[in-house]
């Protein structure tokens, strides 16, 4: 199985700060990687796609890079909705598997 | 727009069979390319792929839960169903249905159902 580990696992920001989440896979993947948002008591929420496409309706504040092992999202400006959990995912082999999470608090 | 519910017991004895039905509105799950999975959360933990199915075709599961799941659909009801044997307290969790894109990504997703595993 492909392992995902995404860092930092906790962050304390404040709104209006530039926001970076890494997921690293444990082996290549190419671009198949998917970022999902959620918040306590509710589904995750698809944000972006191959590594770098904005999910329709998704704000561009949230933009996706990356190829191969290493993967991030970056929240340009933190907006008080944006506090939540964040989930990288790998879509490049079965079986499907998610990083351990990043939650993103308010300073 | 596209909805999932997911159905079932919300309470189901160690060594059981817990079954999880998700009812499609919004679209066919015959008609559409998709294809739909479960994804499962135990209480105040991550997300874990369980499996994913296309409406014709073969499921494809979760390795390290193989051997105790089974998912299939029922196209005349448009649902697709979960059942896993054999449960344990670490089979407690969230379960979600799901959509997927077809990047392979979940884009619509149930609101979960928690299922718990005790006697």
């Amino acid at each position: 199985d492909i392992q995902l580990t995404q860092s930092p696992s906790f962050l304390s920001a404040s709104v209006g700060d530039r926001v970076t989440i890494t997921c690293r896979a444990s082996q290549g993947i190419s671009r198949y990687l998917a970022w999902y948002q959620q918040k306590p008591g509710k589904a995750p929420k698809l944000l972006i796609y191959a590594a770098s496409t904005l999910h329709s309706g998704i704000p561009s504040r949230f933009s996706g890079s990356g190829s191969g092992t290493e993967f991030t999202l970056t929240i340009s400006s933190l907006q008080p909705e944006d506090f939540a959990t964040y989930y990288c995912q790998q879509l490049n082999s079965y079986p499907q598997t998610f990083g351990g999470g990043s939650k993103v608090e308010i300073k | 727009q596209l909805q999932l519910q997911e159905s079932g017991p919300g309470l189901v004895k160690p060594s059981e069979t817990l079954s999880l039905t998700c009812t499609v509105s919004g679209d066919s799950i015959s008609s559409s390319r998709y294809y739909w999975g479960w994804i499962r959360q135990p209480p105040g933990k991550g997300l874990e792929w369980i499996g994913s199915i296309y409406y014709s075709g073969t499921p494809y599961y979760s390795p390290s839960l193989k051997s105790r799941v089974s998912i299939s659909v029922d196209t005349s009801k448009n649902q697709f169903s979960l059942k896993l044997s054999s449960v344990t307290a670490a089979d407690t969790a969230l379960y979600y249905c799901a959509r997927l894109h077809l990047s392979g990504s979940f884009d619509y997703w149930g609101q979960g159902t928690l299922v718990t595993v005790s006697s």
